[in-house]
């Protein structure tokens, strides 16, 4: 079945230092993959979009990669802020794209400490 | 812009009771769905609509029923509430272009306790 681990620990950053995330996924082929940010009450915001075909995605401080091979993306924020500090979910899409609904890691926790 | 709307945001029921959660959408969006989010389980799927008229079974659609009312609105009900079915619930919405599929824009939940 298909399974999807991200860092179950949560994870702590000094502020202005770059964060890493990570999102491993076993037996599927996602066509594409995409990063949320949850916080505390509410629910979660999109961030990200990654395809398939593509290597890297950058948004601001935020960048995705996606390693097919490896089947592994992997989530940066640089410059880190307070403000950052909340669960950050992966989803990789289904196999064929489409419009089924995601499949979502269980998160992890960042915690930017000033 | 109100994006994704979902009511009741906290609601209280006993075990066999019946409720029905509701959710809209103000983006003209064609697919939307139903998740739950249980600690330790991460966001998980019941239902979703592909299309208005459509409704497809997710990974835990079992003691749920759906209705897609029209295309701004797309219901969950609880025909005989149970304790396992204690949980955050979150409807979400997006458009579907191609193969490649839309972000999908959440609602800030129902949480719901079953006693």
């Amino acid at each position: 079945s298909q399974k999807i681990e991200q860092n179950s620990e949560a994870l702590n950053i000094q502020e202005g230092k770059t964060a890493t995330l990570t999102c491993n996924y076993t037996n599927y082929s996602p066509a594409y993959l995409q990063w949320y940010r949850q916080d505390p009450g509410r629910g979660p915001v999109f961030l990200l979009l990654i395809r398939e075909n593509e290597k890297e995605k950058r948004k601001e401080r935020l960048k995705v990669t996606f390693d097919t091979t490896l089947k592994q993306s992997l989530f940066h924020i640089t410059a880190s802020q307070p403000a950052d500090s909340a669960t950050y979910l992966c989803a990789p899409g289904p196999s064929g794209g489409g419009a089924d609904g995601l499949t979502f890691g269980k998160g992890t926790h960042l915690i930017i400490q000033p | 812009n109100a994006g994704v709307t979902q009511t009741p945001k906290f609601q209280v029921l006993k075990t066999g009771q019946s409720m029905t959660l509701q959710c809209a959408q103000d983006m003209n969006h064609n697919s939307m769905y139903w998740y739950r989010q249980d600690p330790g389980m991460g966001l998980r799927l019941i239902y979703y609509s592909a299309s208005e008229g459509t409704t497809d079974k997710g990974e835990v659609p079992n003691g749920y029923n759906v209705s897609r009312l029209n295309k701004r609105e797309f219901s969950l009900r609880l025909e005989s509430a149970a304790p396992s079915q204690t949980s955050v619930y979150f409807c979400a919405s997006s458009e579907v272009l191609r193969r490649s599929n839309q972000p999908q824009h959440f609602g800030d939940g129902t949480r719901l306790s079953i006693l």
